[in-house]
């Protein structure tokens, strides 16, 4: 089955980096591309970005443009997320999530990774 | 501040029908598909609706959605204690290049 794994907890000081990963297994790695989303504490769902595996064409959302990189490496069928220049406000859990798009137009999430709790804190 | 826009909450009792409205602008859901997922408590985001009104495999007749012009809405009927979570619309938005998500609407069965 479709499976995406993320690494776990990480608790980071202000202004460092933190760099998540995503393994995933059950379908062929570079057929999908993948969205990452982050959750703050009690808040709602925010898109960062979008990776391409087969090529690792990326698009970033305007908000975390300068400050966050996606990467793919087909060997181990993983995808990575880091984001520099951590503040408090970065604090959230970080979310990969495969893209799935409709031949006749629209496309989803499907599925999400377990999440991964970032803690920015001095 | 969200670009579409949930109701924060809804509640029913076991066995009534409760819908959320999910509601957008020209450049989201007035020209995409809209996607429903839900969140139970201290899990990840699952996919409930996909283009607007086709539900995924696994997932009940009860949940059932739809879209007109800039709106959306998601209904669940025959409510259950276990659709207690959280319900997030999501859209992609051209004029933002970005995919937007609403703040999510927390479920509560009385």
């Amino acid at each position: 089955q479709v499976q995406l794994v993320q690494s776990g907890a990480e608790v980071k000081k202000p202004g460092a980096s933190v760099k998540v990963s995503c393994m995933a297994s059950g379908y062929t790695f570079t057929s999908y591309y993948m969205h990452w989303v982050r959750q703050a504490p009690g808040q709602g769902l925010e898109w960062m970005g979008i990776i391409n595996p087969s090529t690792g064409t990326t698009s970033y959302a305007q908000k975390f443009q300068g400050r966050v990189s996606m990467t793919g490496d087909t060997s181990t069928t993983t995808v990575y997320m880091e984001l520099s220049s951590l503040r408090s406000e970065d604090t959230a859990v970080y979310y990969c999530a495969r893209h799935i798009p409709a031949g006749g137009g629209g496309s989803w999430f499907d599925p999400w990774g377990q999440g991964t709790l970032v803690t920015v804190s001095s | 501040q969200s670009v579409l826009t949930q109701p924060p909450s809804a509640s029913g009792t076991p066995g009534q029908r409760v819908t959320i409205s999910c509601s957008g602008s020209s450049s989201n859901i007035g020209s995409n598909t809209v996607n429903w997922y839900q969140q139970l408590p201290g899990t990840a985001p699952k996919l409930l609706i996909y283009s607007n009104n086709q539900r995924p495999s696994g997932v009940p007749d009860r949940f059932s959605g739809s879209k007109s012009g800039t709106s959306a809405s998601l209904a669940i009927s025959g409510l259950q204690s276990k659709d207690e979570a959280d319900y997030y619309c999501a859209a992609w938005d051209d004029s933002l290049n970005a995919w937007v998500f609403g703040r999510g609407t927390k479920l509560t069965v009385l």
